[in-house]
This record gives C-alpha cells, structure tokens and sequence, in this order.
C-alpha cells in the first residue's frame, strides 16, 4: 500500500468523448505527477502539480489538463479522446524536496473505441 | 536530453542471481530509480540512490551506480519465481520534483 488512491480503476470511452481520472496522494504529499504508460511501454511523465499550479509537463497537447485541490488531490482531463489515448494512467505523489520517495498508485487504464 | 535505455529481456534460472542494467544520459540526474510492474498491476518501488552513492544494498537487492559511465544496475540475489516481472529504471531532476524519466523496461523471466 502506497497511501495513492486513483478512481476508477477501469473505463471504456469512445473516441470525441472526455474523461476525467482522480488520485487521492499520500497523507503530507504536496506534489503530484501525472503518468501515461502505453502497453509495452514505460510510462510518459505527462505533468506535475504543486500548490495548485503546474509546474512542469511532458509533450503532451494542451487537451490533457489538470486540476490540484487544496487537499493536495489531483485530477487529469482528457477531452476529445483518441484512440492512442487509450493507456494506464498513473498517479504518482511526493513531499516537494524529497524526491526519493515517489510513490505510484495502481492506475486507471482507459480503453478508448 | 533525457533518456533511459534498458534491455528488453532477461531470463535467470530460479536461485541464480539476476543483473538488470540501464544507462542514462542525463548528468545532472539526482535519484536514480528501479521500479518493478507485475502483470496488470501499478509501479512498485523498488530502491532508489541518490546520485552522489556508488551503491545501496536493500536484502537481496543491490544497485551499483556508476556516475562516469551513467550506468546503473539492480542485482537481485537468488532470484525466485515471484520475481518474475517488468524492471523500469528511472531518472530525475531535484529540480523537477517528481518529474521521472522511464526506461522501456526489462522483463525478467523465471526458468525452473
């Protein structure tokens, strides 16, 4: 247990529609990051947020946003879905400056038709 | 750039030890991570090191850190069947918090 929550677990979508993805982290982590792992492969830092803002993100389009609440959880948008959209989505959390301990949750794999 | 590269396979026989090796190519990376995915499942970390170490022993894991070079490596003594699954090693700034770069994986699979 990694004290990460992500919801759902699983969904189908069809392609034009929009999702959105939901990650509770650890007790005292103030940074979340946000991971698209295809099959087969490793996973693609997508963005990060830190008090409330994003503060770095991968070479993803503007159509994959982010929210980050008080509470320090977090939620990924992916409007106008695609069918490469279609991945395991990771959320992962962290207490800035202790990088060392990053820890993922279990994921939300979409499936887009 | 940024970018972390892993072989594909591995196959070990059950109690031998396992070498699962990675470069990188960023200097300036601070944490260097192994992770472990089993089928269907999310990432679970396995150790890391920070980058000023050559090494870290945790059980039957040790991880050697060869700073010139930009090689990593995760050595698992007496590989069991349970060990079966796909190794990431992974890289980050301090700077970038919790922003990490993924190799492609290596799955290690288990002969009897």
């Amino acid at each position: 247990e990694t004290g990460v929550t992500q919801s759902p677990t699983h969904l189908i979508k069809t392609r034009g529609q929009q999702v959105t993805l939901r990650c509770s982290s650890q007790s005292g982590h103030n940074t979340v990051s946000w991971y698209q792992q295809a099959l087969g492969q490793g996973p693609q830092f997508i963005f990060q947020y830190y008090r409330e803002e994003e503060n770095g993100r991968g070479n993803f389009p503007p159509r994959f946003s982010g929210l980050q609440f008080p509470n320090y959880s977090s939620e990924l948008n992916v409007n106008a879905l695609e069918l490469d959209d279609s991945a395991l989505y990771l959320c992962a959390s962290v207490r800035w400056g202790d990088t060392g301990e990053l820890f993922f949750g279990e994921g939300s794999r979409l499936t887009v038709l | 750039g940024e970018d972390v590269e892993q072989s594909l396979f591995l196959s070990v026989r059950e109690g031998d030890s396992s070498v699962i090796n990675c470069t990188y190519t960023d200097s300036s990376s601070t944490y260097l991570y192994w992770y472990k995915q089993e089928p269907g499942a999310g990432l679970q970390l396995l150790t890391y090191i920070f980058s000023n170490m050559d090494m870290k022993q945790d059980q039957r894991l040790t991880v050697l850190l060869n700073k010139k070079d930009k090689h990593l490596s995760l050595r698992i003594a007496d590989t069991q069947t349970g060990d079966s699954a796909i190794y990431f090693c992974a890289e980050t700034l301090y700077s970038s918090a919790s922003k990490i770069i993924f190799g492609s994986g290596t799955r290690l699979s288990i002969r009897p």
